[in-house]
């Protein structure tokens, strides 16, 4: 298996835009969540999924945030207009069930807006 | 609620020297106890896990971690340490039930010097 795969790795863009970061989870995994990594804030946990169903999203930070699962093996987290306080390291991570076995993170996006 | 608290940012040692990287957690319920690291640039990876049963707990890499129910402690431990276990260290709780998030703490960064 190739792990959770995101992309893309590294994404400077321009205070207003709009930015776009993908995951594909672990195949058969059931559960799908967003975390946000910051110097002064660390991990944050901003949305998860279950079944591609949203079940929790209190932790996006604002409007400007969205994140969607069409298909099991595909998730967005959508961020616009973009400013740089958003940038951070975005992870990806998936687990079966409900998390006992840990979860599988991948490799994560890091989002700079000048 | 739950929450992690990871004593020390950062901690340097001499390589083969032994290390304790120290985690505090706090929730109302019964918990789920992990350690992560992530090596520089890369996501984060499952050490560990404590689910029930013994209090010790062994992983990968040599890193071994105490459950302690009175102290609400889970503290890491290596005898000795290599070079390559230069990483960030993150200590996370899990809540029993149908609470499906992780909490993270800060971080500690080991730093293994030669």
């Amino acid at each position: 298996d190739a792990g959770v795969i995101q992309s893309p790795r590294h994404e400077v863009t321009e205070m207003g835009q709009e930015v776009t970061l993908r995951c594909k989870p672990i195949s058969g995994h059931d559960y799908l969540f967003w975390y946000r990594q910051t110097m002064m804030r660390g991990l944050e946990l901003l949305i998860y999924f279950n079944n591609n169903v949203p079940i929790d999203d209190s932790g996006m930070p604002e409007d400007r945030f969205s994140a969607k699962m069409p298909n099991a093996s595909f998730s967005t987290l959508k961020i616009q207009p973009s400013e740089p306080r958003d940038s951070a390291v975005y992870f990806c991570a998936s687990s079966l069930g409900a998390g006992t076995y840990g979860y599988t993170f991948g490799s994560g996006t890091r989002l700079t807006v000048v | 609620a739950q929450s992690v608290t990871q004593l020390d940012s950062q901690v340097p040692v001499f390589e083969e020297a032994p290390v304790e990287l120290r985690c505090n957690y706090s929730s109302s319920v019964s918990v789920y106890l992990f350690w992560y690291v992530q090596y520089p640039n890369q996501g984060l990876q499952l050490l560990l896990k404590y689910l029930s049963g013994s209090t010790l707990v062994k992983g990968i890499n040599g890193f071994e971690a105490e459950f302690n129910k009175s102290q609400t402690s889970f503290h890491l431990r290596k005898p000795s340490v290599h070079i390559s276990d230069t990483a960030e260290y993150f200590c996370a709780v899990k809540g029993g039930g149908s609470n499906y998030k992780l909490t993270f703490g800060k971080g500690t960064l080991l730093t293994v010097n030669p």
